[in-house]
């Protein structure tokens, strides 16, 4: 079954750019109607979808972080990544990677399985 | 963005109560709807999806139900294990948007 895990830095300065890997184990980052998802949750709070990736590399981000998101995929390391530039205090959060599935049934898709969470805490 | 309005933020039941948590989307969603559970320290769990599905292996006093812009999610008989957060999350647009989460306690 498939497993994911997030790894990267757990504090980064303010104005620096974070950056977080999500390594998928168990089965290939290539098969399948999936897509690869980051989500967010400051501490206390809710849950802040970021964005996803195909596998083809197609990219859809948040409006609200659109100018300062990038995520990327190594096919060959079966990997996707997260890199947020100009951290402020207000992206302190644990971070989830998560695969989004897409069923053939009416586009219905859902979260699953996600990551442990790792948390990135932005400070001098 | 699609707004996902939850009620009640928490609260607080028996354990075998009913227990009932709404989610209401800004706009129509048709059925595109999941509920996750989340506990202390980990990661969100899908229990339902498409408004009323339940997920495999998830215990069946869990069940969703609603469609348009408003949905309900009943664990029909609360039991200890049941205590976390609970999430609306919809699927019809881009970007993915999620409640604000609805904290279940035992009284």
């Amino acid at each position: 079954q498939v497993q994911l895990q997030e790894s990267g830095p757990g504090l980064v300065k303010p104005s620096q750019t974070l950056s977080l890997t999500c390594t998928v184990s168990g089965g290939s980052i290539s098969s399948g109607s999936y897509y690869w998802s980051w989500i967010r949750q400051p501490a206390g709070k809710g849950l802040e979808w970021i964005g996803r990736i195909y596998t083809s590399g197609s990219t859809n981000y948040n409006p609200s972080l659109k100018s300062r998101v990038t995520i990327s995929v190594d096919t060959s390391k079966n990997q996707f990544s997260l890199k947020l530039s100009s951290v402020t205090a207000a992206d302190t959060a644990v971070y989830y990677c998560a695969r989004e599935y897409i069923t053939m049934v009416r586009g219905v898709t859902w979260f699953d399985p996600w990551g442990q969470g790792t948390l990135v805490t932005v400070s001098s | 963005d699609i707004q996902m309005t939850q009620s009640p933020s928490s609260l607080s039941a028996s354990v075998g109560d009913r227990v009932t948590i709404t989610c209401q989307a800004s706009q129509d969603i048709s059925n595109y709807l999941n509920w996750y559970q989340q506990k202390p320290g980990k990661a969100p769990k899908l229990l339902i999806y498409d408004a009323s599905n339940l997920e495999t292996g998830v215990p069946s006093r869990f069940s969703g139900s609603g469609s348009g812009t408003d949905f309900t999610f009943t664990i029909s008989s609360l039991q200890p294990e049941d205590i976390a957060t609970y999430y609306c999350q919809q699927y019809d647009n881009l970007p993915r948007t999620f409640g604000q989460g609805t904290k279940v306690e035992i009284k």
